[in-house]
């Protein structure tokens, strides 16, 4: 198992909450991914960062925010919550190589329902 | 653009048979593949990876795969089965831009049964 780590597991809330979910990895890794999945599909990047100061928006629109001002640190916020936010939401990191070599590493991903 | 294609939702096999989960890929450049394992209420676990060089690839828990550049596929085996493989298989590229990203198929379920 990688050393990358998600909390909450599990989140039920209202609409218009807002939330953070925490993603931290111990291995130094500098890059970092963010990803929604829906029940036994297939996974999407929302957010994605190259190290500190760094975030980027990935493939599938998305209401959330990131930030990276820890290299081990990358949370997730969602300002105001929405039952379309409903899914899981997985966390992963890799080792910046020059090459295409780097392995990505997931965290357990946290399932969130937003009532 | 890059994708990859798993052909079927599910698979089952019998324990101790062999097993095959297939993946189609398309790319415009190199191809490096990844297969990944997601157990239920788990995040994705690495299994193994093709970037170059031999196109059997050894992986994890007994896991190969063998890349096959004429037919574009990259199918994952296992000689013989185990009940405790049953899970959520998920075959991706990399994107061949700068993030690094990766591009996953839709999974495939495979079904080991006793």
């Amino acid at each position: 198992e990688a050393d990358i780590y998600q909390t909450p597991r599990y989140l039920v809330i209202g609409t218009g909450k807002k939330i953070t979910l925490e993603c931290s990895q111990t291995m130094g890794h500098d890059k970092m991914y963010w990803y929604q999945q829906d029940p036994g599909m297939e996974l999407h990047l929302i957010h994605y960062s190259y190290g500190v100061n760094s975030t980027e928006k990935g493939d599938l629109s998305s209401e959330s925010t990131v930030s990276r001002i820890r290299t081990e640190h990358f949370p997730l916020t969602l300002e105001s919550a929405r039952p379309s936010h409903t899914s899981q939401y997985l966390c992963a990191s890799s080792e910046w190589t020059s090459g295409p070599g780097d392995t990505q590493y997931f965290g357990p991903g946290t399932r969130l329902t937003v009532l | 653009a890059q994708s990859v294609a798993q052909p079927e939702d599910q698979v089952n096999v019998a324990e101790g048979n062999p097993l095959t989960v297939k993946c189609t890929y398309s790319v415009s450049g190199n191809p490096y593949l990844f297969w990944y394992v997601q157990y239920p209420n788990r995040g994705l676990q690495f299994l193994l990876k093709y970037i170059t060089g031999d196109n059997l690839v050894k992986g994890s828990y007994g896991f190969e795969a063998e890349f096959n550049k004429s037919q574009t596929s990259f199918h994952l085996k296992k000689p013989s089965a185990l009940v405790s493989d049953s899970a959520l298989y998920f075959c991706a590229v990399r994107d061949d831009g700068n993030t690094g990203k990766l591009i996953f198929g839709q999974g495939t379920t495979l079904q080991v049964k006793p």
